[in-house]
């Protein structure tokens, strides 16, 4: 079945650092990939969209990147702040479908 | 602009009580609707997703069901609760488009602990 997993595990990471995240999927090859910002309590918003043919997307601080060979996308943060902390997802759509992974949690230090 | 609006934002039931969670969207005609469950700690569980009225698709077999009276409408019910059914309930909508590119608008989410 299609699976879609990210790290587990909390990220800590000094301020002014750049955080990368992991989005891994297997058993299917989606053509979008999505990533959102949860906050404690919140439901999910919407940060970014990657199609499969573009290898790089950029949005201020933000960038994404798609490597179809290796099944992943990386995301990341650049210059972060202590208001970047918060959990991120990533998600593929696919016949009205979307499907989430289980989010990694970043905790930016001040 | 558009916006989702889901209640209550928190719930306290007890075992074996029914239950009704609404949700209503703004400012768009014909949205996909869905709805989430996310247990403490977990990812996002599809549940039910809707891309009509009278439409309902259920990926999960459970105690739930849904329903889409309205166009901008969908409604999450339970005639007993289970103490699994704790969780936190996200409602969400997209844009109904057949490219599958479009965002998930999320709401505020309902808090539901079954005791």
């Amino acid at each position: 079945s299609q699976k879609i997993e990210q790290n587990s595990e909390a990220l800590n990471i000094q301020e002014g650092k750049t955080a990368t995240l992991t989005c891994n999927y297997t058993n299917y090859s989606p053509a979008y990939l999505q990533w959102y910002r949860q906050d404690p309590g919140r439901g999910p918003v919407f940060l970014l969209l990657i199609r499969e043919n573009e290898k790089e997307k950029r949005k201020e601080r933000l960038k994404v990147t798609f490597d179809t060979t290796l099944k992943q996308s990386l995301f990341h943060i650049t210059a972060s702040q202590p208001a970047d902390s918060a959990t991120y997802l990533c998600a593929t759509s696919g016949t009205y479908k979307y499907i989430f992974g289980t989010g990694t949690r970043l905790k930016v230090l001040a | 602009s558009q916006t989702i609006h889901q209640w209550p934002a928190t719930l306290v039931q007890p075992v074996g009580s029914p239950l009704s969670l609404e949700c209503t969207v703004e400012g768009t005609s014909n949205p996909n609707l869905y709805w989430y469950r996310q247990a403490a700690g977990r990812g996002l569980q599809l549940l039910f997703y809707s891309v009509g009225i009278g439409q309902i698709s259920s990926e999960v077999p459970q105690n739930l069901s849904a329903s889409r009276p309205q166009d901008r409408q969908f409604i999450l019910s339970s005639k007993k609760l289970l103490l699994s059914d704790s969780g936190f309930y996200l409602c969400a909508w997209a844009s109904d488009t057949s490219s599958y590119n479009s965002p998930l608008h999320f709401g505020n989410g309902t808090r539901l602990t079954v005791t």
